[in-house]
Parts: C-alpha cells; structure tokens; sequence
C-alpha cells in the first residue's frame, strides 16, 4: 500500500555540497517522470523529468538518474545553494491509455542548505 | 512566462458550506487539473478535465466534487458541503497536451473547514 504521514524524509546539507535526492516508484508502465520543487506556500514548480527510455538526463545543475530495473528515481543537485531549500517531490506519468496526464506524486523530501 | 492564477489564496468555511476555488489556466492550454496536498502529505491527483468533460478523477473526488469551465478562461472546482477533512491546499494545473512540456500549477488555494 501507499506510505503517507506527516513526517517527510529530510535532507540537510551545508552550501555548495551535492545532493541526491531518492524516490522509489510503483507503475513500471510509466512513460516519464518528473521531479518537482515545492517552495512553502507554493504550487510544485517543474525542475527536470526524464522519460521512461533513457536512464539519465542532465539539466542545469541538475542531473536525473532512472533505474528501471529496481523502479528507482534519483535527483542530484550540484553545488547545492540555499535558496534550492525546498520540499522535492517525484512524479509519474503513466503512457498513454485514457490517463489523460495525470501525475502521481511520491511522497516528497525536504532539503535543507544551511549557509 | 504565463502563469496559472488561483483564486482566492486562502479561504476558511464552515463545515457543511459550499466552496468555490477558482483558476485561470494558461490561456493555449487544453487539458486541466485539480489536485489537493492535505497539511504535510504528497500532492493527490483529484480530476482531469478536456474538451469540456472530465477525462479522469480520483475515488477522492466523489459526488460532493464538481469541476465548471463556465467561460473561456476560468476553471472552478466546487465542494458542496464541506467536511473537515476537505482541509487542504488544492493545486489547479493545465498543459497543452497530455506530456510533461508545459504543465503548470499555480500556487493554490488553501482551504481551512472548520
């Protein structure tokens, strides 16, 4: 079943260290994913996605690993600054079929860049 | 860059009371999205709306839900009698198709039932 509470993993890190964020996905029919960063107050602003026939995807800054085999998801930001402090969320997007772009999220991790 | 506009940014009702939360897409956007984050949880998807009809929702989007685009612009999600836990922040989003490219959220309506 789906793991849902109140208390998100965290992750802090000092500025200008690199960060890896985790997710673990379930539909392995989905066609791409997407990491979003979740300011406080704020809607999920799209930061990279990557779709389900590649394995990584560079960005600015920004570097997304998909491991198909064990349906995992990563998100490294380089030189992590504090304004990136944010909750980061993955998300799915199955393929094709009547899912008309629906996202699944995952539950979300809070970073924290301590100056 | 275009933005999706929610309004309004906070609302608190009664328990029992109708709600409109309203959004103004992205105006060459088609397909549209209502999602709801309750207080420290992941974002849930609650319904997708196309050519005028919805396309998707959820078991949380239930018979107390409806979603409207009354005019060329606007987007409402309607609650008809609020409870407790409808407490959330609700997240309308829009996209030209039904990929990843371009699919906006605005910045949400918080809703406080108490």
């Amino acid at each position: 079943g789906e793991s849902v509470g109140l208390h998100l993993p965290t992750l802090s890190v000092q500025e200008g260290d690199n960060s890896i964020i985790n997710c673990a996905y379930s539909n392995s029919a989905s066609d791409y994913f997407i990491w979003y960063k979740q300011e406080s107050g704020k809607g999920p602003q799209f930061i990279i996605d990557i779709r389900s026939n590649m394995d990584k995807r560079q960005g600015q800054r920004v570097t997304v690993l998909l491991n198909k085999t064990v349906k995992h998801l990563s998100l490294q930001i380089a030189a992590t600054q504090p304004g990136d402090s944010a909750v980061y969320f993955c998300a799915e997007i199955p393929s094709g079929g009547t899912s008309y772009g629906k996202l699944t999220f995952g539950q979300g991790t809070i970073l924290t860049v301590h100056p | 860059e275009p933005e999706v506009t929610q309004t309004p940014s906070h609302q608190v009702t009664q328990m029992g009371q109708e709600v409109i939360l309203r959004c103004v897409p992205i105006s060459n956007h088609l397909y549209f999205y209502w999602y709801r984050q309750i207080l420290g949880q992941k974002v849930e998807f609650l319904v997708s709306f196309y050519n005028n009809e919805i396309s998707e929702k959820s078991e949380i989007f239930d018979d107390q839900f409806s979603v409207e685009r009354p005019d060329g612009s606007n987007f409402t999600l309607k609650i008809r009698s609020t409870k407790l836990e409808d407490s959330a922040m609700y997240f309308c989003a829009s996209t030209r198709g039904t990929g990843v490219k371009g699919y906006t959220f605005g910045s949400g309506t918080r809703l406080t039932v108490v």
